[in-house]
């Protein structure tokens, strides 16, 4: 498996406000994965965090909406900007397994609140 | 565009009973097929996984097949536990992307003891 954490693991925010959030993983991956959890649903991804270029985002997510840093191969950032009530979700990111490169494992989540 | 279909969405079985989750997909380029599980507040589990050369995979109570054919993969419990109880999501690649997932809407799975 990958030993992979996020911060925060939770946390309430204002509409309109910005959230960052981090995520490491004890491995050194070319890939990182962004996927959001709406309450009570399936996963759907965000973008692929590459190091060293640009992110590539999914069909209904932005880069002004959720810009991502990818500043080394074990560490990236997920920023939900101008937050409405409707980012209520767990945000979480993935990556590939330190044995297994062939596996995909999800860090705990991030349970955003906006009010 | 490319989606996961999974059934049933919910499912509720007898402790030492079999279940069977049933998945279908669209990307004819899929080749990797993870099944995650989820418990309440946790993040998903990887528990299985299958890739498209491959026609079944066994783990002790847990099993995977997939018709690449068909575009069809299912998840196989034996011996269900009151532990099992969980929603179970399977997801294909796109393409041959492992991380870049499509996810089946989920699957409730609830062992009566």
């Amino acid at each position: 498996s990958a030993v992979i954490s996020q911060k925060p693991s939770r946390d309430i925010c204002q509409r309109g406000t910005s959230l960052t959030i981090q995520c490491q993983v004890d491995s050194q991956v070319t890939m990182m994965f962004w996927y959001r959890q709406q309450p009570g649903q399936s996963l759907t991804l965000i973008a692929t965090a590459n190091q060293g270029s640009e992110a590539t985002y999914e069909s209904g997510f932005v880069i002004d909406k959720f810009p991502i840093s990818r500043p080394n191969l074990t560490f990236s950032t997920l920023t939900v900007s101008n937050m409405s009530p409707e980012d209520s979700s767990i945000y979480l990111c993935s990556a590939p397994g330190s044995i297994r490169a062939d596996t995909q494992y999800f860090g705990p989540g991030t349970r955003l609140t906006v009010l | 565009g490319e989606n996961v279909e999974q059934h049933p969405s919910t499912l509720s079985v007898q402790e030492g009973d079999s279940a069977v989750i049933k998945c279908t997909y669209s990307d004819s380029a899929s080749n990797y097929f993870p099944w995650y599980k989820q418990e309440l507040g946790k993040r998903p589990q990887l528990i299985i996984d299958i890739r498209s050369n491959v026609g079944e995979k066994k783990d002790q109570r847990i099993a995977v097949t997939l018709n690449k054919t068909a575009k069809h993969f299912s998840l196989h419990i034996t011996e269900t536990q009151p532990e099992d109880s969980a929603v179970y999501f399977c997801a294909a690649s796109r393409g041959g992307s492992q991380g870049n997932l499509i996810f089946g809407k989920g699957t409730k799975l609830s062992v009566k003891p």
